[in-house]
C-alpha cells in the first residue's frame, strides 16, 4: 500500500509570486485535504476535495485554490505570496467525505517566502 | 466556532516516567477525536480514533481516553524514541467536509 505523497520537499519563492504544491493520495482513498502548519502551531484546515470538487473550506483567502484529478491526486496553488505564507503545506488523503474517517498525511511541503 | 486546548506545552520526562497530555475541546457535535504523534519536519502520524465518551483505545506504551470534555494520552513507561510533539485534533458534524481542528500540540521529551 503506497502512503501519500508530496512534492516538492522545499520551496523557496519570494513575496508576489505563485506556487504550486503537489500530492499523490494513498491507494484506495478518494479525499484530499490541504493544510497549513505555522511553526509551533498545529495544522489549520484550507481545504478539502472529495471526488475533484471542492467539499469544505477553512478561512484562507481566495488566492489559496486547489484542484484534484480523476486518480484522486490534488494541487494547491497559492497566488501573490505574502510572507506569513512561509510554512509546512500538510496533504492528508482519506476514504469519504463524510465522516469520521482517519486522514493520513503526507511529509509536507516546506514553503520559504522571502 | 470549534477549539482544541492541549496541556502541557511541553513536558520532559525520565525514560520509565510515566504521566499523561491533555486535551480539551469544545465542539458542536463531535464525529470523533484523533491523537496524532508528529517528528520534527515531518507529517502527522495517525495514532488513535475515539467516537464517544468512555472509549479507550491502546498502542504499546500509549493509551487514549475521552469524556465528553476531554481526551487523555496516557504515556506508560516512555522510552526516548517517544519523544515527539502530541497533536490533538476533532472533527465535528457541523460541515467543511470532514476537516480536522487541531490544537497546538505537546512537545515531550523522554531523556535516559
Amino acid at each position: 500500500e503506497t502512503g501519500v505523497t508530496q512534492s516538492p520537499t522545499h520551496l523557496i519563492k519570494t513575496r508576489g509570486q505563485q506556487v504550486t504544491l503537489r500530492c499523490s493520495s494513498q491507494s484506495g482513498h478518494n479525499t484530499v485535504s490541504w493544510y497549513q502548519q505555522a511553526l509551533g502551531q498545529g495544522p489549520q484546515f484550507i481545504f478539502q476535495y472529495y471526488r475533484e470538487e471542492e467539499n469544505g473550506r477553512g478561512n484562507f483567502p481566495p488566492r489559496f485554490s486547489g484542484l484534484q484529478f480523476p486518480n484522486y491526486s490534488s494541487e494547491l496553488n497559492v497566488n501573490a505570496l505574502e510572507l506569513d505564507d512561509s510554512a509546512l503545506y500538510l496533504c492528508a488523503s482519506s476514504w469519504g467525505a463524510g465522516g469520521p474517517y482517519e486522514q493520513y498525511f503526507g511529509p509536507g511541503t516546506r514553503l520559504t517566502v522571502t | 466556532e470549534d477549539q482544541v486546548t492541549q496541556s502541557p506545552e511541553a513536558l520532559r520526562l525520565q525514560e520509565g516516567e510515566s504521566s499523561s497530555l491533555n486535551c480539551s475541546y469544545t465542539v458542536s457535535g463531535l464525529r470523533g477525536l484523533f491523537w496524532y504523534r508528529q517528528d520534527p519536519g515531518k507529517g502527522p502520524e495517525f495514532l488513535f480514533t475515539l467516537y464517544s465518551a468512555g472509549e479507550e483505545k491502546e498502542k504499546e506504551r500509549l493509551k487514549a481516553t475521552l469524556t465528553k470534555k476531554e481526551s487523555f494520552l496516557h504515556i506508560t513507561a516512555p522510552k526516548p524514541e517517544d519523544s515527539a510533539t502530541y497533536l490533538c485534533a476533532v472533527q465535528a458534524g457541523t460541515g467543511g467536509g470532514n476537516k480536522l481542528t487541531f490544537g497546538t500540540g505537546t512537545q515531550l521529551k523522554v531523556e535516559l
